[in-house]
């Protein structure tokens, strides 16, 4: 399978704990964004890497998000002190080149549960 | 107010029927939108590309109006297969794809 690979793709975990997820975009792909989904509503942009250099955030990423793409290949999302809030779909995505194409290839996700 | 909004639906149609989602954006200086659809518990993929001059792809037209500031999608000869969340999306001035909420369609029998 040569899309993008996310993992886990279940995480269930209590409130105040740490959590990472992985991904792996498209190998020839340069691009790479996180977003992040709850039900009923539109993938919210976060974060988005060109190569290894992260070079947008939103104002929706607050200090216990991290993002790193450290050899510009896969990435991970950390959410550290999770809160309650933060129980929904992380979609990670990867392009070839700027968005005029419109095309970003989305990962299934990784779902998370803050009991 | 948010960068693209959709009316949530969902909209329930016969098979066959013909059916039109609108929604609006706010930055007047967008170049780019798209139509992306979601199925239920997947991810989104694009489904077409949205130009000035509008532009269809078999059963599908999607259409820009820059001076109202709305695009549009219509489905023609709706398939149960169609049944999905239709995402409209543009590139906000951060040159990042913006997503709509998304329109629930449902296709009946």
């Amino acid at each position: 399978d040569t899309g993008v690979s996310q993992n886990p793709r279940h995480k269930i975990t209590k409130r105040g704990q740490n959590v990472t997820f992985r991904c792996d975009p498209i190998s020839e792909h340069n691009r790479l964004y996180w977003y992040r989904q709850t039900l009923g509503q539109g993938p919210e942009f976060l974060t988005y890497f060109q190569n290894e250099a992260q070079l947008e955030k939103s104002r929706l990423l607050s200090d216990r998000f991290s993002a790193e793409r450290p050899k510009g290949s896969f990435s991970t999302l950390e959410i550290q002190r999770t809160e309650q809030g933060d129980s929904a779909m992380y979609l990670c995505a990867s392009s070839l080149g700027g968005v005029t194409t419109g095309e970003l290839f989305f990962g299934e996700g990784s779902r998370l549960t803050v009991l | 107010r948010k960068e693209v909004e959709q009316d949530p639906g969902p909209f329930n149609v016969p098979e066959g029927a013909t059916v039109a989602f609108n929604c609006t954006y706010s930055n007047s200086a967008s170049q780019s939108f798209f139509w992306y659809r979601q199925d239920c518990r997947k991810e989104p993929k694009l489904l077409m590309s949205v130009y000035s001059s509008g532009n269809e792809d078999g059963r599908f037209t999607a259409q820009l109006n820059r001076a109202s500031q709305y695009i549009s999608l219509l489905i023609r000869d709706s398939k149960l297969s169609d049944s999905a969340t239709y995402l409209c999306v543009g590139v906000n001035a951060g040159n990042m794809l913006t997503f709509g909420g998304g329109t629930r369609l449902m296709v009946k029998p």
